[in-house]
């Protein structure tokens, strides 16, 4: 199974601090995505990182990811009430278009 | 765009009853996928289509489902009988290709006593 797996499940933080989760996996992919899903709604794509890729920024946003490590991890700098939501990774397989998400990270920002 | 358009967005039915999930891509989209999440099991893939042919439906879990595209703006989900354990979010998604993302449509909340 190419299913990333996030660490940690749940994560509560101070708004204005950073937030970092992390997603594993487990075979060779082609690329990896980030996606966020607030409550009841379905899921936004925040950002693709390709394999011959490290370090990724969009906004408050960076990703980075280690192939050796079969490893990703999504920042999010000075954080909002607003970024409290599921954060989700995503990676695809070498000779296909699906691709299999984690379980997710709740995220909340405290006030 | 729109973006991607389910219907309905909420279901309740009896069990043993039919029920037809709907949904609109995005134009010019060349993928489409069937997601279901729950609590226990997460977001899980139940069949994909590439070019309105299914590739890969794997993940549906029984002959009770079937899912169909039978054009490039259309695909239906369809559980016959429903059962209890099939009430989840149905989500769709579609992508143009595997380098832009997958942009989903806001699911079916189904419900299924």
């Amino acid at each position: 199974s190419q299913q990333g797996e996030e660490d940690p499940q749940a994560l509560s933080i101070q708004e204005g601090e950073n937030a970092t989760m992390n997603c594993s996996y487990k075979t060779s992919i082609n690329n990896l995505q980030w996606y966020r899903q607030n409550s009841g709604r379905g899921l936004v794509h925040l950002i693709l990182i390709r394999s011959n890729e490290r370090e990724k920024h969009s906004g408050r946003l960076r990703v980075t990811l280690d192939t050796s490590k079969k490893s990703s991890s999504l920042l999010i700098t000075a954080s909002r009430a607003a970024d409290t939501a599921s954060y989700f990774c995503a990676t695809d397989g070498d000779r296909d278009d699906k691709i299999i998400f984690g379980k997710g990270t709740r995220l909340h920002i405290l006030p | 765009d729109a973006g991607v358009i389910q219907s309905p967005r909420h279901e309740v039915t009896e069990m043993g009853q039919e029920v037809t999930l709907r949904c609109k891509p995005i134009s010019g989209h060349n993928s489409l996928f069937w997601y279901r999440q729950t609590m226990m099991r997460g977001l899980e893939l139940l069949i994909y289509f590439n070019n309105n042919v299914p590739i890969d439906d794997s993940g549906m879990p029984e002959d009770r489902f079937s899912a169909k595209m039978p054009n490039a703006s259309f695909s239906t989900l369809k559980i016959q009988p429903s059962e209890p354990r099939d009430s989840a979010v149905y989500f769709c998604a579609s992508s143009r290709d595997r380098f832009g993302g997958y942009t989903f449509g806001s699911g079916t909340r189904l419900t299924v006593v």
